[in-house]
Order: structure tokens, then C-alpha cells, then sequence
């Protein structure tokens, strides 16, 4: 059993570009959440989906955006790219209000 | 709002020795609380979590927190470490309300260094 998955691992943007960040839920999860850690910090929430709906958003620009597909997977959008969005971009799955999964990260880093 | 204070940044202690990891929280509700590690170069696995009931709470691997509602804190302790505990640690809350949506508010970590 495949547990969270993110695509790609590492990603090297430039500042004012635009980037799409990917992420599978672990099987038979339906709700997506996604957190930015920046280096030596702990993980800041940036927003949860579930059924295909933002349910919960935190302090983050309207920049970041997202979506979740009818299968459950989800994305995370950034866009004008500023270099303080250089981090580790996590996703977590979980059934509902159940145990949260997290991915192995994706690592942004904005020249 | 809630908040969470990691006290030590990073904690070195010797292989076999006991170590405590110290968390803090702030809060005007209710909360639940983890412990969650991080391994290099992957994402976070839950150690434990105190949702109710008895305040020592033991997790995997070996490692135990202890809820102290009045002092609001929620320490994680091991007795005896191993080399492969070396990794990032991180405290985080949960209020009731965004339990249901599964927000989780996490400190800054702290790294254990186990030396042999």
C-alpha cells in the first residue's frame, strides 16, 4: 500500500514564475491538507481540501491556491514566486478527521 | 489563537542516556497535542498524540509525553536512546474546533543528536 506521494521531489524556480506542486493521498483517504516549512521552522498550514472544496485556509496569500481531483489527489499552486517561498512543501492525507499521513516533502527553491 | 514553544532547539545527549524533549503550548480552548519526528530528507510520523483521558501518553519507538494541563506543557521523554533517534522533532497542536478539519500547529523543533 502506497502511503502520500509528492511530485516532484526537488523543483528550482525563478522569482515571479509560477509552480504547481503535486500530491497522491494515501488509498482510501479523502481529505487532502497541505503545510510550507520553511528551513529550521516547524511546518505552517497553508490550507485543507475535502471534497473538492477548500475547507480550512491559513495565513497565506491569495498566491497560494489549490485544488483536489474527483480521485482525491491534489495541488498546490503558487504563483509571482517570491524567494520566501523557497521551503519544503508537505502534504498530508487522512480519512476525515482520522490520523494524518504526510508526504516526503517537495523542496521549492526560488532563484 | 494557539502557539507552541520547543524551549531547546537542540538537545545532545549520549547513546543509552535518557533524554527529554520540552514543549509549551498556549491556548484559550481546549487542545489536542502530537509529537511528531522527522527524519532527514523525509516527512513527518506521528510519535503520539494526548486527545483525553490519562496524561502519559506512550508512543512508538519507545518515547512517552506527559500532558500537564496547569503548567501547559507536554514533554516527551525517552529513557534510553539509540543512534537511529537522531532526527527533528516537532510539537504541534490541534483546538477542538479545527480537529475536525485537522490544522495542526506546529513549534519550530527541536534536534536530537545522539552521540555514541
Amino acid at each position: 500500500d502506497a502511503g502520500v506521494t509528492q511530485s516532484p521531489t526537488h523543483l528550482i524556480k525563478t522569482r515571479g514564475q509560477q509552480v504547481t506542486l503535486r500530491c497522491s493521498p494515501k488509498s482510501g483517504h479523502d481529505t487532502v491538507s497541505w503545510y510550507q516549512q520553511a528551513l529550521g521552522q516547524g511546518p505552517q498550514f497553508i490550507f485543507q481540501y475535502y471534497e473538492e472544496e477548500e475547507r480550512q485556509r491559513g495565513n497565506f496569500p491569495d498566491r497560494f491556491s489549490g485544488h483536489q481531483f474527483p480521485n482525491y489527489s491534489s495541488e498546490l499552486n503558487v504563483n509571482a514566486l517570491l524567494l520566501g517561498d523557497s521551503a519544503l512543501y508537505l502534504c498530508a492525507s487522512s480519512l476525515r478527521q482520522s490520523k494524518q499521513y504526510f508526504g516526503p516533502g517537495t523542496r521549492l527553491t526560488v532563484l | 489563537a494557539q502557539s507552541v514553544t520547543q524551549l531547546d532547539s537542540q538537545v545532545p545527549v549520549f547513546e543509552e542516556a535518557p533524554v527529554e524533549l520540552r514543549c509549551n503550548y498556549s491556548s484559550s480552548v481546549s487542545v489536542y497535542l502530537f509529537w511528531y519526528v522527522q527524519y532527514p530528507n523525509q516527512g513527518l510520523q506521528l510519535l503520539l498524540k494526548y486527545l483525553s483521558g490519562s496524561t502519559l501518553v506512550k508512543g512508538i519507538n519507545g518515547f512517552e509525553a506527559e500532558f500537564n494541563k496547569s503548567q501547559t506543557s507536554f514533554h516527551l521523554r525517552k529513557p534510553s536512546v539509540h543512534i537511529s533517534d537522531t532526527a527533528e522533532y516537532f510539537c504541534a497542536v490541534s483546538d477542538l474546533l479545527s480537529s475536525n478539519t485537522g490544522k495542526l500547529i506546529f513549534g519550530q523543533g527541536t534536534t536530537l543528536q545522539v552521540k555514541p
